[in-house]
């Protein structure tokens, strides 16, 4: 049973360019988030995604937007990179929350390294 | 505003003896809590999680105790082992919500001596 994938797992991008992220989930789950994580940080989330639509965002600027598709994997896309940008990109996969119901545990993949020069 | 925090950024350990990793969390209505082990280059990697109606939870070397009174969560890792070294991190989420989104602590990197 695979467990999250992310591709590609390095990437090197230079200011003012535009990146696409992508990301499959874990085989069963549902849900899709995003996270960013600065070297010596933890991780910050940026979107979730659910049934191909944002359901929760975090503080992001408009660059970064996103994708769910019907097979449940997700991109994420970010416009115009700026040099602090430069991050670990995290996906994490899950079973939506059903109304009344208990959060369930997220599995995370390896992370695309993004470096902006 | 919300925030999870760490007490300390860096604890060391002799091989074989007992961690403690603390977290305070700021936000009473968070019901739903869990420890990722993060190691260089991967991934978090999820370890235990705890919900609001539990005090105390025990998995395989590791044991997980939330101190509601005072926002407090705590890693407790027997027989600590040099693969035990990584970075550990809480994390926290409001169920209400229902949207399983995780808000991440800083960090604590946890140094096994041999």
């Amino acid at each position: 049973d695979a467990g999250v994938t992310q591709s590609p797992t390095h990437l090197i991008k230079t200011r003012g360019q535009q990146v696409t992220l992508r990301c499959s989930p874990k085989s069963g789950h549902d849900t899709v988030s995003w996270y960013q994580q600065a070297l010596g940080q933890g991780p910050q989330f940026i979107f979730q995604y659910y049934e191909e639509e944002e359901r929760q965002r975090g503080n992001f600027p408009d660059r970064f937007s996103g994708h769910q598709f019907p097979n449940y994997s997700s991109e994420l896309n970010v416009n115009a990179l700026l040099l602090g940008d430069s991050a670990l990109y995290l996906c994490a996969s899950s079973l939506a929350i059903r109304a009344g119901g208990l959060n369930t545990e997220a599995f995370f993949g390896q992370g695309t390294r993004l470096t902006v020069v | 505003g919300e925030s999870v925090g760490l007490h300390l950024p860096t604890l060391s350990v002799q091989e074989g003896d007992n961690s403690i990793i603390n977290c305070a969390y700021s936000n009473s209505a968070s019901d739903y809590f869990i420890w990722y082990k993060q190691e260089s280059g991967k991934g978090p990697q999820f370890i235990i999680d705890i919900r609001s109606n539990m005090d105390k939870r025990q998995g395989q070397r590791v044991t997980v105790l939330l101190n509601k009174t005072v926002k407090h969560l705590s890693l407790q890792i027997a027989a600590t082992q040099p693969g035990d070294s990584a970075v550990y991190f809480c994390a926290e989420n409001k169920g209400s919500s229902n949207t399983g989104k995780l808000i991440f602590g800083q960090g604590t990197t946890l140094q096994v001596k041999p």
